[in-house]
């Protein structure tokens, strides 16, 4: 059984530009999650989509976006890029049929973006 | 709000050892679920064991065991006869109320296995 797939896995940016990153979930999860990790605040919630509707949303600004689609793959894109959005960012799915912990959530790899 | 706070930055073990990684966390939610997760350094974040707050016994899944102790509002994560692979950044996380998709997340604590 296929993991949760992340691409790119690596790119490098400059500031003002957008970025686009996806998530492919394991095969039969409906519910995607996303986060952004930097040294300096950690784990961060940014949101999640649950059959192409976002459920829930973290405190990001609205250059941060994302969408879901009818295969569940999700996509988040970042617009107007600023030097601090440089992080690791990890998509996590779900069955997502059950509210709160009942779903486990299965990390990608990760997509680390450098913005220059 | 939430908070989860790990005391522990970084922590060492040698081989065949036990540790023990501390969490401690703040909360009005009378239903959550609580996480381990491991991060090595490939940076893929795997779960490690998990805990339901409505449950009285601790969770355990081979040597890793938690000890949940929800008046303390603590949950700590014993390793029993370390290995070089357990090497990792520990993240303790959690699930409040009915929150879809959405871990809060401990500071992490870097674990180094020395043979």
């Amino acid at each position: 059984k296929a993991g949760v797939t992340q691409t790119p896995r690596y790119l490098i940016k400059t500031r003002g530009q957008q970025v686009t990153l996806s998530c492919s979930p394991i095969s039969g999860h409906r519910s995607v999650s996303w986060y952004q990790q930097t040294p300096g605040q950690g784990l961060q919630f940014l949101f999640e989509y649950f059959s192409e509707t976002q459920r829930n949303k973290g405190n990001f600004p609205g250059r941060f976006s994302g969408r879901q689609f009818s295969n569940s793959r999700s996509e988040m894109n970042v617009s107007t890029l600023e030097l601090g959005d440089s992080a690791l960012y990890l998509c996590a799915s779900s069955v997502g049929q059950l509210p709160g912990g009942a779903n486990v959530l299965t990390f990608g790899a990760g997509s680390r973006l450098t913005v220059l | 709000a939430q908070t989860v706070t790990q005391s522990q930055p970084e922590m060492s073990v040698q081989e065949a050892e036990t540790v023990t990684l501390s969490c401690t966390y703040d909360t009005s939610e009378s239903n959550y679920y609580l996480f381990w997760y491991k991060q090595p350094p490939s940076r893929q974040m795997i779960l490690v064991i998990r805990q339901e707050a409505y449950k009285q016994q601790n969770a355990t899944e081979n040597r890793f065991s938690v000890n949940f102790q929800k008046a303390a509002k603590s949950f700590s994560l014993k390793i029993s006869d370390s290995q070089l692979g357990d090497t990792a950044m520990y993240f303790c996380a959690f699930i409040f109320g009915t929150s879809y998709g959405k871990l809060t997340f401990g500071q992490g604590t870097i674990l180094t296995v020395h043979p």
